[in-house]
């Protein structure tokens, strides 16, 4: 079946840096999806790529969708203490939304 | 989202007990997906069920786990003789025709005592 994985599993950031997580899927997605779930709390939606090679920013994030659809990442620049959080990706194939294990993003001030 | 509903937000059980977790979707969503997440890690998949069908339960343990989201009322999530490892989050998330985002509940917190 499909496998997303994301690398890497932790990510310990210094306030005001830049850091870039991944995505991998086993098999060619319809859309990928990424969610952010801040500690204590459920995963919330982010965004959404549908096109091979689309690029979609929102203020300090930037994602990226493969060209061959089967990748995908998220860059932060300026990381903030409110960065804070689990960043997962989503895979959407045949209907079946699947989540990678995600990446776990702590800030030092 | 507050759109989807989880009831109860905390449960204790004994083992041995029974767990009923209820999730109900956003309005006009046919679509229901269980994870399950234990402390620090990812979510699991468990099932994906559409009204009245279970589309793909490759997630969900053979023996006292099941699913189900019938035509009227929300999806269960039901644990029999619950153990001391099912001890987690159950978070449902429901989602539109056409694969459009998921909206998650704020989860079921499980404890097994």
């Amino acid at each position: 079946g499909q496998q997303v994985m994301q690398i890497p599993q932790y990510q310990h950031v210094q306030e005001g840096e830049d850091f870039t997580t991944y995505c991998n899927s086993s098999t060619t997605l319809s859309n990928i999806q990424w969610y952010k779930q801040r500690p204590g709390g459920h995963p919330v939606f982010l965004i959404q790529l549908v096109k091979s090679g689309e690029v979609k920013k929102q203020k300090r994030l930037t994602f990226q969708f493969g060209e061959a659809k089967k990748n995908s990442s998220l860059h932060i620049t300026a990381t903030q203490t409110t960065d804070v959080g689990t960043y997962f990706c989503a895979g959407l194939n045949d209907y079946k939304l699947s989540f990678g294990a995600g990446t776990t993003v702590t800030v030092r001030a | 989202n507050a759109g989807v509903m989880q009831n109860p937000r905390h449960l204790v059980r004994r083992r041995g007990q029974e767990a009923r977790l209820r999730c109900s979707p956003m309005k006009g969503h046919s679509h229901v997906y269980w994870y399950r997440q234990l402390p620090e890690e990812g979510l699991k998949f468990m099932v994906y069920l559409q009204k009245e069908n279970i589309i793909d339960e490759s997630g969900m343990p053979k023996e006292r786990f099941s699913a189900e989201f019938p035509k009227e009322g929300p999806s269960i999530l039901r644990i029999q003789q619950v153990v001391r490892g099912d001890s987690a989050a159950y978070f449902c998330a429901s989602q539109g025709q056409g694969g459009t985002e998921a909206f998650f509940g704020q989860g079921t917190r499980l404890t097994v005592v």
